[in-house]
């Protein structure tokens, strides 16, 4: 089964309206982190939040990390049509795997 | 991400035919991947090289074999490819620094169909 397990699985809102996604995953971590694909594009990374850190701020982008609870979730706020794609939370361990872990993300339509 | 090219972009071929996708990277990273996309499955990891020397399976790589020819191309191949095989293959890169990240970096993907 997937290690990140984004939820909802599609999403659609009017532009301006704040975005909210979330994510689960398994086991210890090291670090979360967010992607973003375009349809039919490669993924871009957009954040990153590692184990001791909690809230993490990138331009319109706010991660939450709660280790207790195995989750974390992607607030992007004033959405634009351009937001529109899918987004991807990968967790990595540098201990077991030493890799990403993906799993199958969440689809978010900004509708103008 | 201009710095993580594939080639081609597009492949469509027939069942049986031998294919060769090429990646080409230069951020000077170690680690390189490849992985394939289906609708409803996510990303699922083909096969991981870590360094020249260091290849690995990853979570689906029966019918395809790799070859990383130097630290900037890592290439994967159908030996005999079949319809299921059908999907958006991409390639990444990443270098795990001293702060243990694994930020990945994509190459824009290779549509491939197999009919």
């Amino acid at each position: 089964s997937q290690q990140g397990e984004e939820d909802p699985q599609a999403l659609s809102i009017q532009e301006g309206e704040n975005a909210t996604m979330n994510c689960s995953y398994k086991t210890s971590i090291n670090n979360l982190q967010w992607y973003r694909q375009n349809s039919g594009r490669g993924l871009v990374h957009l954040i990153l939040i590692r184990s001791n850190e909690r809230e993490k701020h990138s331009g319109r982008l706010r991660v939450t990390l709660d280790t207790s609870k195995k989750s974390s979730s992607l607030l992007i706020t004033a959405s634009r049509a351009a937001d529109t794609a899918s987004y991807f939370c990968p967790s990595f361990n540098a201990g077991n795997n030493r890799k990403l872990i993906w799993g199958l993300g969440t689809s978010l339509a900004v509708n103008p | 991400d201009a710095d993580v090219t594939q080639t081609p972009r597009n492949r469509i071929t027939k069942t049986g035919k031998r294919i060769m996708l090429e990646c080409s990277q230069t951020k000077g990273h170690d680690r390189m991947y490849w992985y394939r996309q289906d609708p409803g499955l996510g990303l699922r990891l083909i096969y991981y090289s870590f360094d020249v020397k260091d290849i690995n399976k990853g979570e689906i790589s029966d019918g395809y074999s790799v070859s990383r020819q130097a630290q900037a191309k890592f290439s994967l191949s159908l030996e005999s490819a079949i319809p299921n095989q059908t999907a958006l293959y991409f390639c990444a890169t990443s270098d795990l620094d001293s702060g243990s990240t694994d930020t990945q970096y994509f190459g824009p993907g290779t549509r491939l169909t197999v009919l």
